[in-house]
């Protein structure tokens, strides 16, 4: 066990629809990341925060936002899905050190 | 840009043979290297790290060392078991610049019985 909590686990929605992921870093931790896992592109970091910030950004769409909140857990919010946006999303979080800890998942699927 | 490129599987090895997995890198600077291990149906693990070159990570008996001259971290173990069977990625962190990871596409192992 990490320490890092993805909600929900799975979630199946329909194309055009919204959606929101959910995650709490580790105790402590003030960075949170954003990954998105498929199968054709493999293991892409969308978007990083640390301490309520947005700190770097990578191959995130626009139709995808993501917040950290004071209490530091972070959301991911991806709208107007397509069917291309079925993946695996993980968070992780880290602390002082150069490691990442990764949350166990949560797995979208849009119909 | 910085990237890391690893052999692509899936790799298929009996059990007690000896496992390598190629990992290369680019990346300006010296960036930190690691394994991270994707067990079916979890999220990743680190499985090791290094941080600077000569540095050898190592943790469940497997091992990295972080070759600057080659720009290499390949991954290696002497006597694999069949619960080693996951994905493997090699990784790289940026130092000093933004904190983001940069990974392999993965590299899936079966170990059989």
């Amino acid at each position: 066990d990490s320490g890092v909590t993805q909600t929900p686990k799975h979630l199946i929605t329909a194309t055009g629809q919204r959606v929101t992921l959910r995650c709490s870093p580790r105790s402590g931790d003030l960075s949170v990341y954003w990954y998105q896992q498929s199968l054709d592109q493999g293991l892409q970091f969308l978007i990083q925060y640390y301490n309520g910030e947005e700190r770097a950004k990578g191959n995130i769409l626009e139709r995808f936002s993501a917040q950290q909140f004071p209490d530091l857990h972070s959301e991911l919010n991806l709208s107007s899905l397509e069917l291309g946006d079925s993946a695996l999303y993980f968070c992780a979080s880290s602390g002082a050190g150069d490691e990442q800890f990764f949350g166990p998942g949560t797995r979208l699927t849009v119909l | 840009g910085d990237s890391v490129t690893q052999m692509e599987g899936p790799v298929t090895l009996s059990e007690e043979a000896f496992l390598t997995i190629n990992c290369t890198y680019t990346a300006t600077g010296y960036p930190s290297l690691f394994w991270y291990v994707q067990y079916p149906g979890e999220g990743l693990q680190l499985l090791l790290k290094a941080t600077k070159a000569d540095d050898k990570g190592s943790n469940k008996g497997f091992e990295a060392t972080y070759r600057k001259e080659t720009t290499s971290f390949h991954l290696e173990k002497g006597s694999v078991q069949v619960s080693d069977s996951a994905v493997y990625f090699c990784a790289l962190k940026r130092v000093n610049r933004d904190d983001k990871i940069i990974f392999g596409k993965g590299t899936r192992l079966h170990i059989l019985p």
